[in-house]
């Protein structure tokens, strides 16, 4: 089955402790990217991937890192969580960017 | 900053009515995008409407892209409570990105 798949899906953390939200998809796109949905404010792109080893800085990249060693996988680091990165984070891949997106099931995080 | 703006941002109606919800921009998109997420999932694709003036229909769903591509509606006719849920429109843009609207939050109640 083609998807794309997260984990963990529910975190709670502590400010400060280094954390990593994996990210893989089956459908071997070259185009994978991480959401972040807040309500009221939509889905805002944190980092995006358009190949292997190759990553830029979306609209809110701040406190995040990502890495695409690999075409199906895409893990999301957050180095230092502070509250302020509580959210649900969606990893969407797709064959190109502008085309349709093909989202994960969705990674809630609380920092407390 | 290309923007897309939805409305409304919460709409509640009786199971049966009809509804019309609203992506609009002053900027002109390739193609637009329109996705429904249920609670806990991450967005489906609904459909994208490509051409100034086209018009589709997913059963009794109908988008609409405005003439000169810069808005698109989407059209409930019997809404049903499976079609609770939140509705985004994405707009490619001319350098080849996606520019997201905030949602609609859809109840149908029975």
């Amino acid at each position: 089955e083609a998807q794309v798949t997260q984990n963990p899906r529910y975190l709670i953390t502590v400010t400060g402790k280094k954390l990593t939200v994996t990210c893989s998809q089956n459908m071997n796109h070259e185009y994978m990217s991480w959401y972040r949905q807040d309500p009221g404010l939509g889905l805002r792109q944190i980092y995006y991937s358009m190949n292997v080893e190759v990553t830029d800085k979306g609209d809110v990249p701040e406190g995040y890192k990502v890495s695409r060693k690999e075409k199906r996988n895409f893990p999301l680091i957050l180095e230092s969580p502070s509250p302020n990165q509580t959210s649900l984070y969606f990893c969407a891949s797709s064959p190109v960017n502008y085309n349709e997106q093909f989202f994960g099931p969705g990674t809630r995080l609380t920092v407390l | 900053t290309q923007l897309l703006e939805q409305s409304p941002q919460f709409l509640s109606i009786q199971e049966g009515e009809n509804l019309t919800v609203y992506c609009n921009s002053s900027s002109v998109f390739s193609s637009l995008q329109w996705y429904r997420q249920e609670p806990g999932e991450g967005p489906v694709l609904l459909v994208t409407v490509v051409t100034g003036g086209e018009v589709k229909k997913l059963k009794r769903l109908t988008f609409q892209f405005g003439d000169a591509r810069k808005d698109s509606s989407l059209h409930i006719t019997a809404a049903q409570p499976g079609d609770t849920g939140l509705y985004l429109c994405a707009g490619e843009t001319s350098n080849y990105q996606l520019i997201w609207g905030a949602g609609t939050k859809l109840i149908i109640k029975p």
